[in-house]
C-alpha cells in the first residue's frame, strides 16, 4: 500500500501549457505539502494544507494554484508553464502540522521544453 | 530565517568504512528529520529526533541530535553501497514550516 502517491511521476509539457498533478495520502493525515526540489536537490516548501485549508503559502507565482477536495487529496495545478518550472514537485503529509515525521511521495519531475 | 547546514556537501568513500553527516542550525529545532534519496528515486525517511540528547538508529546508521537541539550527526558504520545517496536533514521551525538543508551526497567506492 502506497501512502503518499502522486501522479504522474514524469511529466514532460510545452512552455505555455497548463499541467495538474496529483497528490493522494491514506494515511489518514490532517496536513499536506508541495515540496519543489530543484536541479541542486534543495527542497523548497511551496503549501501547506491543513484539513482542506491553506496554511503555508510560501513566494510562489500565482500561476501555482493548489487546491484541496479533501483532507486525503491535494493537488497541484500550474497555469503558463515556463522553462524555469522545470523541478522535480514532492507531495507529502504529516499528522498533525509540525509534531511528527512527513511521508513524501515519490516525486513527479516537470520537464517543460 | 533559520536555515539548516550541512555538511559536507559531498562525501566519497570507501566501502567499509565509517562515515559521518553534519546538520547544524543556529536555532532551536523542533523536530529534525533525516531523509535519503536515491538518485532519480523519493524521499524515504530515516528517522526523527525531538529530544535534546536523543539517539536512534536503524541497522547500521545512527543519528543523534545535541541537547541543545541545534546539531545533529548522521553515523553511517561499516558502509555499503546501498548506503549511496543523497541525505537530507530536515527541521520544524518555530512557526512549523519544515525546511531542508542542501543534501550531502554520499559515493561508496568499492
Amino acid at each position: 500500500d502506497t501512502a503518499v502517491s502522486q501522479t504522474p511521476k514524469y511529466l514532460v509539457t510545452q512552455m505555455g501549457n497548463d499541467k495538474s498533478i496529483k497528490c493522494e495520502q491514506n494515511l489518514g493525515h490532517d496536513t499536506m505539502y508541495w515540496y519543489k526540489q530543484d536541479s541542486k536537490k534543495f527542497l523548497k516548501i511551496m503549501f501547506s494544507y491543513n484539513n482542506k485549508e491553506l496554511i503555508i503559502n510560501e513566494t510562489v507565482p500565482n500561476r501555482f494554484s493548489p487546491k484541496s477536495p479533501d483532507k486525503a487529496h491535494l493537488n497541484l495545478h500550474i497555469n503558463s508553464l515556463e522553462l524555469g518550472d522545470s523541478a522535480v514537485y514532492f507531495c507529502a503529509s504529516s499528522q498533525l502540522q509540525g509534531s511528527t515525521e512527513a511521508f513524501f511521495g515519490q516525486g513527479t519531475r516537470l520537464t517543460v521544453v | 530565517s533559520q536555515e539548516l547546514e550541512q555538511s559536507p556537501q559531498s562525501l566519497i568513500v570507501q566501502e567499509g568504512k565509517n562515515l559521518t553527516i553534519n546538520c547544524t542550525s543556529s536555532k532551536t529545532l523542533y523536530g529534525l528529520y533525516w531523509y535519503k534519496q536515491k538518485y532519480g528515486e523519493g524521499l524515504i525517511f530515516l528517522m526523527m529526533l525531538q529530544k535534546g540528547g536523543e539517539e536512534k538508529s536503524h541497522e547500521k546508521i545512527t543519528a543523534k541530535l545535541d541537547e541543545k537541539k541545534q546539531q545533529s550527526s548522521l553515523h553511517i558504520t561499516a558502509s555499503q553501497p546501498s548506503h549511496a545517496g543523497i541525505y537530507l536533514c530536515g527541521a520544524h521551525r518555530r512557526d512549523d514550516k519544515i525546511i531542508f538543508g542542501k543534501g550531502t551526497r554520499l559515493h561508496i567506492l568499492p
